[in-house]
């Protein structure tokens, strides 16, 4: 069966400083990955999408980066973390072909002070 | 995309049926329904999708309108545990696209009382 990890659960970090947050699969190959954000409230704002290897997608500007060093690896970076990045981060993934599905991992829940 | 439009909330009893509103009257052809939900302090889960026949599973049934331009998702017995918020998306199908976005509106809160 498929799993999908993200760490860390938690994280406080101050303003100025860098992230990095990781997520893998396991159990799939050639998923498709996506990184979103559900700040305050309930809405989720899709931030990236992967169909594969190095090949990233941006919804929307912003403060952060992502990259897929490996095929079932997604990492969610910044260089430097602004107080608007706070929110709850989701990892998720996809079939690649015909992605009706989508699998959410557990989150990290991202406090910038 | 097209849009969907939810109650903001909702309320239950334990072991009594719930539906769970979703009107879409902008959707296209080939848009699918997608129902999600989301527990406290969790990643959204799946829950059921259709396009244009009603759709059972262990977790749900799902009831398009013959126009597709309103849903209902049914659970048929409330638990506690299925308090959560559950989102109506539509699924756009962008052809030779296969990363297949998905975008959450705002949801329906569902309280379920013992």
């Amino acid at each position: 069966s498929q799993t999908i990890h993200q760490w860390p659960a938690t994280l406080v970090q101050p303003v100025g400083s860098p992230l990095s947050l990781e997520c893998t699969v396991e159990g799939t190959s050639n998923p498709n990955l996506y990184w979103y954000r559900q700040a305050a409230g309930r809405g989720l704002q899709l931030l990236f999408y992967s169909v594969g290897i190095g090949q990233i997608s941006s919804e929307v500007p912003q403060n952060l980066s992502a990259s897929r060093p490996q095929d079932r690896q997604f990492i969610l970076s910044s260089k430097k973390l602004l107080l608007s990045d706070s929110g709850f981060y989701l990892c998720a993934w996809s079939v690649r072909v015909g992605a009706d599905t989508q699998y959410f991992g557990p989150g990290t829940r991202l406090t910038v002070l | 995309d097209a849009k969907t439009t939810q109650p903001n909330s909702m309320e239950s009893n334990e072991e009594e049926p719930v539906h769970l509103p979703c009107n879409h009257s902008t959707i296209s052809g080939t848009d699918y329904i997608h129902w999600y939900r989301q527990l406290p302090s969790q990643g959204p889960e799946y829950v059921i999708h259709g396009l244009t026949s009603n759709v059972n599973n262990r977790m749900a049934s799902l009831a398009i309108a013959e126009d597709r331009k309103s849903s209902t998702l049914i659970l048929h017995r409330a638990t506690l545990r299925d308090a959560a918020v559950y989102y109506c998306i539509l699924r756009h199908n962008a052809g030779g696209t296969s990363y297949g976005k998905l975008t959450f509106g705002q949801g329906t809160i569902l309280t379920v009382h013992p």
